[in-house]
């Protein structure tokens, strides 16, 4: 069975640029998270979608990010204008009923810099 | 709010040595809980969980884990160590509708020849 797919595995950009992150979850799964990766906050959620729904975006961290799912089988991230700081690993990651203890599944990531 | 401390960023252990990767949760409600790997350059593989099933779970690779609620742990263990299994772990908490996982900082399991 093919797992969370994520594209770009790498991405090195600039300054100021428009980036954008693909994510396919696992067929049949109803949830869908994205997290990132640094060396100095560790994983952090930033959104959370439930039936294509976002539920909870508490965790992205300014209004340069935005994250959409207009279906069961694909969501972004995008990050515009891109800055330095913005460099990380970003995975998303799908479960179906997370709540009820269900395994959270991670894609490969995506490797971002920003320069 | 739940938590998750993990004790020590890097642990080293000798090859055939028992590994022991501490992690300590808070929630205010019986969580679920979790130790996902991360080998290098790549994402998260689930290790196992705990779903307030057995405390004692087994997982993939030899690891286990046992939940103690008296002490608010859910440490990791593997009797001997193979040079696979350098990587960094995390320990993750989780409970409400959502399910989201709260992670631990990590650690990196160094294993020597």
């Amino acid at each position: 069975d093919a797992g969370v797919i994520q594209s770009p595995r790498h991405e090195v950009t600039e300054m100021g640029q428009e980036v954008t992150l693909r994510c396919k979850p696992i067929s049949g799964h109803n949830s869908l998270f994205w997290y990132r990766q640094t060396m100095m906050r560790g994983l952090e959620l930033l959104i959370y979608f439930n039936n294509n729904v976002p539920i909870d975006d508490s965790g992205m961290p300014e209004d340069r990010f935005s994250a959409k799912m207009p279906n069961a089988s694909f969501s972004t991230l995008k990050i515009q204008p891109s800055e330095p700081r913005d460099s990380a690993v970003y995975f998303c990651a799908s479960s179906y009923d997370p709540g009820t203890g269900n395994t959270i599944y991670f894609g490969e990531g995506s490797w971002l810099t920003v320069v | 709010a739940q938590s998750v401390t993990q004790l020590g960023s890097h642990v080293s252990v000798s090859e055939g040595a028992l590994v022991l990767l501490r992690c300590n949760y808070s929630s205010s409600v019986p969580p679920y809980l979790f130790w996902y790997v991360q080998y290098p350059n790549q994402g998260l593989q689930l290790l196992l969980k705990y779903t307030s099933a057995a405390t004692l779970v087994k997982g993939i690779n030899g690891f286990e884990a046992e939940f103690k609620k008296s002490e608010t742990s859910f440490h990791l263990t593997k009797p001997s160590a193979h040079m696979s299994d350098a990587a960094e772990y995390f320990c993750a908490v989780s409970r409400g509708n959502t399910g989201k996982l709260i992670f631990g900082q990590g650690t990196t399991l160094q294993v020597k020849p």
